[in-house]
């Protein structure tokens, strides 16, 4: 099973930019999954390793940006404008599948951003 | 809200079986777009656990299946087990959304 290692955890303040990394190989693309606490499972968005397309969830549109580092196999997920309620488990995961909807068999062991004044 | 529909909780003593409901529209599951379930074991990541309504990887037990009909798919797990007790999430597409979405997810407790 491919392995997807994630940078550490975050705290910021509200107004601020996190920017997280997962570094996998062996994938043509990464999904990100964000878990609130005690919350469930909410998609973020995915890019495409080889040609660096993306395609972020409607509402995170204008606040994320995914990119991805072919050199040293390293995805990034920043999210800007943070709030309270971004606050959360940030989970990147291997993309399969050759169409919608992809899923995702290899997940990162998760990054705890927290936002707080 | 979540666009899919997931009972909050289910429960079964050991041995039975039970079954998760994820239930979608036309812009999702009614639009043919797959159901794959996830499982995550309390303070774990999830794992893929159903894959294209009814595909398991290697290595899930043949206990768990899958099913898809219509704007709904379940998740059946039968000889209920103890370590079976986790939170269950479908995901599908949504046309209208222009991306993946997941259930609410399903607290499964084994009395």
């Amino acid at each position: 099973q491919v392995q997807l290692v994630q940078s550490g955890a975050e705290v910021k303040k509200p107004g601020a930019s996190v920017k997280v990394s997962c570094k996998a190989s062996g994938h043509n693309g990464i999904s990100w999954v964000r878990q609130a606490p005690g919350q469930g499972l909410e998609w973020m968005g995915w890019i495409t390793t080889y040609n660096g397309n993306t395609n972020y969830a409607q509402k995170f549109q204008g606040r994320v940006t995914m990119t991805t580092d072919t050199s040293t196999t390293t995805t990034y997920m920043e999210l800007r404008s943070l709030r309270s309620d971004d606050t959360a488990v940030y989970y990147c995961a291997r993309r399969e599948g050759s169409g919608e909807p992809n899923w995702f068999d290899s997940w990162g062991q998760g990054t705890l951003v927290t936002v707080s004044s | 809200q979540s666009v899919l529909t997931q009972p909050p909780s289910v429960s079964g003593a050991p041995g039975q079986r039970v079954t998760i409901s994820c239930t979608g529209s036309s812009s999702n599951i009614g639009a043919g777009y797959d159901v794959h379930w996830y499982q995550q074991l309390p303070g774990t990541v999830p794992k893929l656990l159903i894959y294209a309504n009814s595909n398991r990887p290697s290595g899930v037990p043949d206990r768990f299946s899958g099913s898809k009909s219509g704007t709904s798919a379940s998740l059946a797990i039968t000889g209920l087990q103890a370590e079976d007790e986790a939170d269950y999430y479908c995901q599908s597409y949504d046309s209208s959304l222009s991306g993946s979405v997941f259930g609410g997810g399903t607290k499964l407790t084994v009395l």
